[in-house]
């Protein structure tokens, strides 16, 4: 099984910095990185696939980089709707896995 | 747009079986996959499994020999089983929609969840 950690565990910024969020697998999953969001009592939003590619509706102000085992999620300027928890999951083996998340809260 | 709604107990007793269903509204569950996912309070998120339409399976090696997934597509629904619960079990559990682009992504299409505590 793939462990997938991220990094920090929370980040606090103001309201339009930059927040950039780090992923590390503990072998290569090649691009197949996907980062989603998710706010208190509700389920998680699939943000990114392919380390790249922003999922319908996503604001460009997501942007993800990376591969192989380092990845990253940056959020150019942040807005209020973007304080929330994100995961990081990899789909290169099965199973699916998710690291343990990064909390971005109001600095 | 596709809607998933999980049903069941809440409460679930020690070396019983929990079972949930998804509901799914809105779209076909022709040609997707379908998954269930789960969250322990305040921890992170742990894939468990998930079915294709025709009913092929795949289950996560850690839950394999205590989980079910099946489904019934004349009622748009599938469910979850997951027998001799412990309070290690106790979680958020989510059925969602898996998003495919030639393997399995992640899930683009979630439920609300439903929160299942194992206890006596």
């Amino acid at each position: 099984e793939i462990m997938m950690t991220q990094s920090p565990a929370t980040l606090s910024v103001s309201p339009g910095e930059r927040a950039t969020l780090s992923c590390r697998a503990s072998q290569s999953v090649s691009s197949n990185l996907a980062w989603y969001q998710q706010k208190p009592g509700q389920a998680p939003t699939l943000l990114i696939y392919g380390t790249y590619t922003r999922s319908t509706g996503i604001p460009a102000r997501f942007s993800g980089g990376g591969s192989g085992t380092e990845f990253t999620l940056t959020i150019s300027s942040l807005q209020s709707e973007d304080f929330a928890v994100y995961y990081c999951q990899q789909y290169n083996n099965w199973p699916l896995t998710f690291g343990g998340g990064t909390k971005v809260e109001i600095k | 747009q596709v809607q998933l709604q999980e049903s069941g107990p809440g409460l679930v007793k020690p070396s019983e079986t929990l079972s949930l269903t998804c509901s799914v509204s809105g779209g076909s569950m022709t040609y997707y996959y379908w998954s269930w996912i789960r969250q322990p309070p305040g921890k992170g998120l742990e894939w468990m499994g998930y079915i294709y339409h025709s009913g092929s399976t795949n289950y996560s090696p850690s839950l394999k020999s205590r989980v079910t997934i099946s489904v019934d597509t004349s009622k748009n629904q599938f469910s979850l089983k997951l027998n001799s619960v412990t309070a290690a079990d106790t979680a958020v559990y989510y059925c969602a929609r898996v998003f495919f682009r030639g393997a399995i992504v992640g899930a683009d299409s979630w439920g609300r969840g439903t929160l299942v505590t194992v206890s006596s």
